[in-house]
C-alpha cells in the first residue's frame, strides 16, 4: 500500500524556536492535509493543501504541498507551549470517498 | 461548531464478544470513514461510505468489520467477534463534497477506545 515517510520522528526545541517537519511518497497524492492530536483526542485538521506548489498559512503555520505532488512541509513559527503534540500528514489520492493515508508522526516536545 | 461525536469514549469487551462503536457525523457531510490508532501508532483507514455504500476499504476491513447508517443520523462500526488485536482508539471521521475537483477536508471525532481482554 502507499506509505507516507515523515520526519522527524520527533524534536525537542525551545520555546520560540521555528520548527520544520516534513513528508515525502513514492505515489502522488491530489490532496495534503496536517492534522495535530493532542493524547487522547482525535486528529485535528491544520492545513488542507490541494494544488501542486501551494503554500497556505493558518496564523504560525505555514505548509507547502510540493510541486511534484509527492511531498509536503510544515512549518511553525515561534513555538509555544500549546504547540507540543504530535503531527501527522496525510495525504488523499482522490476525491471524498477516498481514506487518508497518514504518515507516522512528528512529535513535538518544547522544552522550558 | 459543527462536531463529530462518538460514543462511547472507552469501551471494554471480552474477546469474542461484539462491539458497536457509534458515531454521529456533522450533520451536512456525506463522505463518512472509521479509522484506527493503535496505541503509539499512526492513523490507519478502514472504510468509507458514501451514499448509503461501502466506497472503499482497507485490507484491515476484513469479514469481521460491518459499517451501517441506520436513520439519517448515527453511523456504526461493528466488530462481529473482537480480538485482542482489535485493541486501539476507533476515530468517526466525516467529509464534505466541494468544488470539481471534490476537494475534501476530514474531520476527526474524538474517538473509542476499545480495549478486548
Amino acid at each position: 500500500g502507499q506509505q507516507l515517510n515523515q520526519s522527524p520522528q520527533s524534536m525537542f526545541i525551545q520555546e520560540g524556536e521555528d520548527v520544520s517537519m516534513n513528508c515525502t511518497s513514492s505515489s502522488i497524492f491530489n490532496t495534503w492535509l496536517w492534522y495535530k492530536q493532542d493524547p487522547g483526542e482525535g486528529p485535528v485538521l491544520l492545513i488542507a493543501l490541494y494544488k501542486a506548489g501551494e503554500l497556505t498559512s493558518n496564523g504560525r503555520l505555514t505548509a507547502q504541498f510540493g510541486i511534484t505532488r509527492k511531498d509536503s512541509f510544515l512549518n511553525i513559527s515561534a513555538s509555544i507551549p500549546s504547540d507540543v503534540g504530535i503531527y501527522f500528514c496525510a495525504g488523499q489520492r482522490g476525491g471524498g470517498a477516498d481514506g487518508l493515508t497518514f504518515g507516522k508522526g512528528t512529535h513535538l516536545i518544547i522544552q522550558p | 461548531e459543527p462536531e463529530v461525536t462518538q460514543t462511547p469514549s472507552h469501551q471494554v469487551t471480552q474477546m469474542g464478544q461484539e462491539v458497536i462503536l457509534r458515531c454521529v457525523p456533522i450533520s451536512n457531510h456525506l463522505y463518512f470513514y472509521w479509522y484506527r490508532q493503535i496505541l503509539g501508532q499512526k492513523v490507519e483507514f478502514l472504510v468509507s461510505f458514501y451514499n448509503n455504500e461501502i466506497s472503499e476499504k482497507s485490507e484491515i476491513f476484513d469479514d469481521q468489520f460491518s459499517v451501517e447508517r441506520p436513520d439519517g443520523s448515527n453511523f456504526t462500526l461493528k466488530i462481529r467477534s473482537t480480538k485482542l488485536e482489535d485493541s486501539a482508539m476507533y476515530f468517526c471521521a466525516s467529509s464534505s463534497r466541494t468544488g470539481w475537483f471534490v476537494h475534501t477536508e476530514a474531520f476527526f471525532g474524538q474517538g473509542t477506545r476499545l480495549t478486548v481482554v
